[in-house]
């Protein structure tokens, strides 16, 4: 079974510093997403990672993807306020099928 | 261009009761998933269904059923409800097969067991 572990599970840190939330998975799989969630709110996608040395950047995110590892990364740059939120990224067991989520990282960031 | 609607947004229901959720996908997607999301946790698969036929289930009981409509919307069942079943229904819809667009998720309908 897949499983999906994200670390850390939460995070706080200040305003203008750098940092790296990393998500693991235990199968093979050639796709990895990263959602944002607000309180109380939706998932919203960030990043669709499809094929081994993946990368993408949006802003102060970029996301990367390791397929040998199993391994995928989300870094922080110059963090601000407004990305405080929990990060999940989230693996296709197999194509177009379900996807298994982690258990999320709390971003907190501190003015 | 609508995103996946879901509904109710809110719902309060009592132990034993029946309750249904709906999902309309984006237009043109023919796929939806349903994941439960308690509070705190990262969201469970419950089912995924393409074309009106059941493709995948998760690991819940058999209080939870869903079907999809000829329109590609969805419904979600839970019977004998559960104080536990108190979290945030979330459904997604994607265009299987055509690309890489991913899951795109609906607003969620947050029901409460009392």
């Amino acid at each position: 079974e897949l499983k999906v572990e994200q670390n850390p599970l939460f995070l706080s840190m200040q305003e203008g510093k750098n940092y790296t939330i990393y998500c693991n998975y235990s199968t093979t799989s050639d796709r990895l997403y990263w959602y944002r969630q607000d309180p109380g709110k939706s998932l919203e996608s960030l990043f669709v990672l499809l094929s081994n040395g993946a990368v993408k950047q949006e802003g102060r995110l970029m996301a990367s993807l390791d397929t040998k590892a199993r391994l995928s990364t989300l870094h922080i740059t110059a963090a601000v306020h407004d990305l405080s939120a929990t990060y999940f990224c989230a693996v296709d067991m197999n194509r177009d099928d379900k996807i298994i989520f982690g258990k999320g990282t709390r971003l907190h960031i501190l003015p | 261009d609508a995103g996946v609607t879901q509904s109710p947004t809110h719902l309060i229901k009592t132990r034993g009761q029946q309750v249904t959720l709906r999902c309309s996908p984006i237009s043109g997607h023919k796929s939806v998933s349903w994941y439960q999301q308690v509070l705190g946790q990262g969201p469970q698969f419950i089912f995924q269904y393409y074309e009106k036929e059941e493709r995948g289930r998760g690991n819940f009981p058999d209080r939870f059923s869903a079907r999809q409509f000829p329109n590609y919307s969805s419904e979600l069942n839970v019977n004998a409800l559960l104080l536990g079943d108190s979290a945030l229904y979330l459904c997604a819809s994607s265009s299987i097969g055509t690309g890489s667009r991913g899951y795109t998720f609906g607003s969620g309908t947050r029901l409460t067991v009392v």
